[in-house]
């Protein structure tokens, strides 16, 4: 059973960045499969962020890719998002989860908020 | 790369069935099989109910089902229980630079 489990700090002051880490097991990254990363602003709907295979390539939502990088760990079977410059707009739950061209296992999310 | 386009709300009495459009375009939803759907209760992760536009993961009811006419995909629910009752969203890959593009979600209430 593949699961997913984020995790990282729960208030990020503007400016700053945003970085969260996803552990996954029951599967091994190294394996295959791309990895990614969604946000869901609070009452608002899903918004791909990227997504990073375990040969560390990697591809992100364009209207995100000036801030945002996405890093694997295979010897820790995990991967990391880092978002830059964050204002309040970047505010939400952010779930990872595996990419198949579909997202079929998913962590539980982590809700971060920016705020000073 | 706008939002696949899902109605706000649907709503059916247990037992009814009720179908959920997600529209796009021809670099979406129709040019592509990987149509997907999410089922997301309040406070929870989405869960995969259907995949590359029909296919149910194991373990999915079968009362689920998807299909897809041209730019409009659609998800289907089957004899409707008061555990449907949850936000539903669409997904599609998208041969635009964003790559996966996300439906603007529905609320499906049972009466």
């Amino acid at each position: 059973q593949v699961q997913l489990q984020e995790s990282g700090p729960g208030l990020v002051k503007p400016s700053e960045t945003l970085s969260l880490t996803c552990a996954v097991s029951g599967y091994s990254i190294s394996s295959g499969y791309y990895w990614g990363w969604i946000r869901q602003p609070p009452g608002k709907g899903l918004e791909w962020i990227g997504s990073i295979y375990h040969s560390g390539s990697t591809y992100y939502n364009p209207s995100l890719k000036s801030r945002v990088t996405i890093s694997v760990d295979t010897s820790k079977n995990q991967f990391s998002l880092k978002l830059s410059s964050v204002t309040a707009a970047d505010t939400a739950v952010y779930y990872c989860a595996r990419d198949v061209r579909n997202f079929d296992y998913w962590g539980q999310g982590t809700l971060v908020t920016v705020s000073s | 790369q706008s939002a696949l386009t899902q109605p706000a709300s649907v709503s059916g009495s247990p037992g009814q069935s009720i179908t959920i459009s997600c529209t796009g375009t021809s670099s979406d939803v129709g040019g592509y099989n990987y149509v997907s759907w999410y089922q997301q209760h309040p406070g929870k992760a989405p869960k995969l109910m259907i995949y590359e536009v029909s296919n149910r993961p194991s373990g999915v009811s079968n009362r689920f089902s998807g299909s897809k006419s041209g730019n409009t995909a659609s998800l289907t629910i089957s004899g409707l229980q008061a555990e449907d009752e949850a936000d539903y969203y669409c997904s599609s890959y998208t041969s635009s630079s964003t790559f996966y593009v996300f439906g603007t979600g529905t609320k499906v209430t049972v009466l």
